[in-house]
Formats: C-alpha cells, sequence, structure tokens
C-alpha cells in the first residue's frame, strides 16, 4: 500500500519561506507517475499548488508560480514544496498526493495526511 | 470562486439516491477534459472516488457514479448511507487558467 507522510514546520512567520516534505513509502517515486501537492484553507476547498513528473519537470498553478519551488530526492524517496513570501491567506492545510497524469487528465489516487502550516508572526 | 460550479450541500435519507452536479464551461469539462470525484470525510484527507468521468479505483463501492454530459458531470449515489456523510469535490482542468482546477466542494447530509 503507498503511503505519503508529509513533515515540516507547523507555524511560519509572514514574509518567511514554507518548507514541506513528502516522504513516499512501498513505491519508489522514480518509478512513474507525477507528485503534486495541494492545500485547503481552514474550511474552505481544495486548491492545487503544483507538482513534478518522475521525469523532473515541474507544473505549477499560475496564480502561485512566481513562489512555488517543488522539488525531488530520489535518495529519500521525497519530494519537497518551498513556498516564499507567505502571508496569512497561505495558512491551510497542506496535502502530498501521488498524481497520474495525462495531458487531458491529472487524478490524485494516493494521499498524505495533510499537516496544517499556520502563517502568523 | 471556482471555475466549476458544485450546489453547497444535498441531503437525502437513508437509502435514497442523491446526485451532486459540477458545471463547468467550454475550457474545462466543456472541453472534454476528464472530471474526477472525491470525498472527504470530515478531518481527513481527500479519497478518490472517480477518476476519468466514470471510472471507480478498486474499493470503492459501486453505488458511487459519475457522468459527464456537455459542459457538466454528475456524481450520483445511491443507497445512500450515513457514512457517506462527507463533502464532495470535483476536479478538471481548465484551458483559459492552465492549471487543474477543483470544484468549490459540496457537503451531503444524510438525514
Amino acid at each position: 500500500q503507498v503511503q505519503l507522510q508529509e513533515s515540516g514546520p507547523g507555524l511560519v512567520k509572514p514574509s518567511e519561506t514554507l518548507s514541506l516534505t513528502c516522504t513516499v513509502s512501498a513505491y519508489s517515486i522514480t518509478s512513474g507517475y507525477n507528485w503534486g501537492w495541494i492545500r485547503q484553507p481552514p474550511g474552505k476547498g481544495l486548491e492545487w499548488i503544483g507538482g513534478i513528473y518522475h521525469s523532473g519537470v515541474t507544473y505549477y498553478n499560475p496564480s502561485l508560480k512566481s513562489r512555488v519551488t517543488i522539488s525531488v530526492d530520489t535518495s529519500k524517496n521525497q519530494f519537497s514544496l518551498n513556498l516564499s513570501s507567505v502571508t496569512a491567506a497561505d495558512t491551510a492545510v497542506y496535502y502530498c498526493a501521488r498524481c497520474s497524469c495525462t495531458s487531458t487528465s491529472c487524478f490524485s489516487d494516493y494521499w498524505g495526511q495533510g499537516t496544517l502550516v499556520t502563517v502568523s508572526a | 470562486q471556482s471555475v466549476l460550479t458544485q450546489p453547497p450541500s444535498v441531503s437525502g435519507a437513508p437509502g435514497q439516491r442523491v446526485t451532486i452536479s459540477c458545471t463547468g464551461s467550454s475550457s474545462n469539462i466543456g472541453a472534454g477534459y476528464a472530471v474526477h470525484w472525491y470525498q472527504q470525510l470530515p478531518g481527513t484527507a481527500p479519497r478518490l472516488l472517480i477518476y476519468g468521468n466514470r471510472n471507480r479505483p478498486s474499493g470503492v463501492p459501486d453505488r458511487f457514479s459519475g457522468s459527464r454530459s456537455g459542459p457538466s458531470a454528475s456524481l450520483a449515489i445511491s443507497g445512500l448511507q450515513a457514512e457517506d456523510e462527507a463533502d464532495y469535490y470535483c476536479q478538471s482542468y481548465d484551458s483559459s487558467l492552465s492549471d487543474w482546477v477543483f470544484g468549490g466542494g459540496t457537503k451531503l447530509t444524510v438525514l
């Protein structure tokens, strides 16, 4: 059973960089699929942040693109999210997920449990 | 305001059938991009319910079914059970935004 687990600080100061890591178990991230990040502000809906193909190609939500970097560490079977210049609007539960994507379709079949990141001084 | 519009809430009694709509436009569902559905139980991560408009992952009961017609898609749940009470989200791709988008979500209440 594929498992994903997010880790990182639960509190980030405004203007700083939010950094999260997703550790994948029972599946090698180099074997295929894409790996993505999705977030959910408290009491609100889901928002796609971006992802990385197993080839290393990245794709980002255009509204966040200038602040987002997603990378992979194959030696640790992990992928990471960096979101710079955060504000209170970035407070959310952040999920990592395994994604099955084509040019016209992208869905997430395995999700991490999510981690709440609060942006506050 | 999402480009995929879902009703904020729906409800039904145990055993009944309910449908949740996801209305898009010519730049997303209407353009032929696939629709996927997720179930999110309170306090948990979303779970893939339907992919590729109508396909169920292994382990999802056949009480759940998906369909697409024109710029809209629907999720139908038959034989409603108390455990189905959750938030449901549709997802597709929007070519105008060049982004994968979610609907605003629908809260299902089992009466």
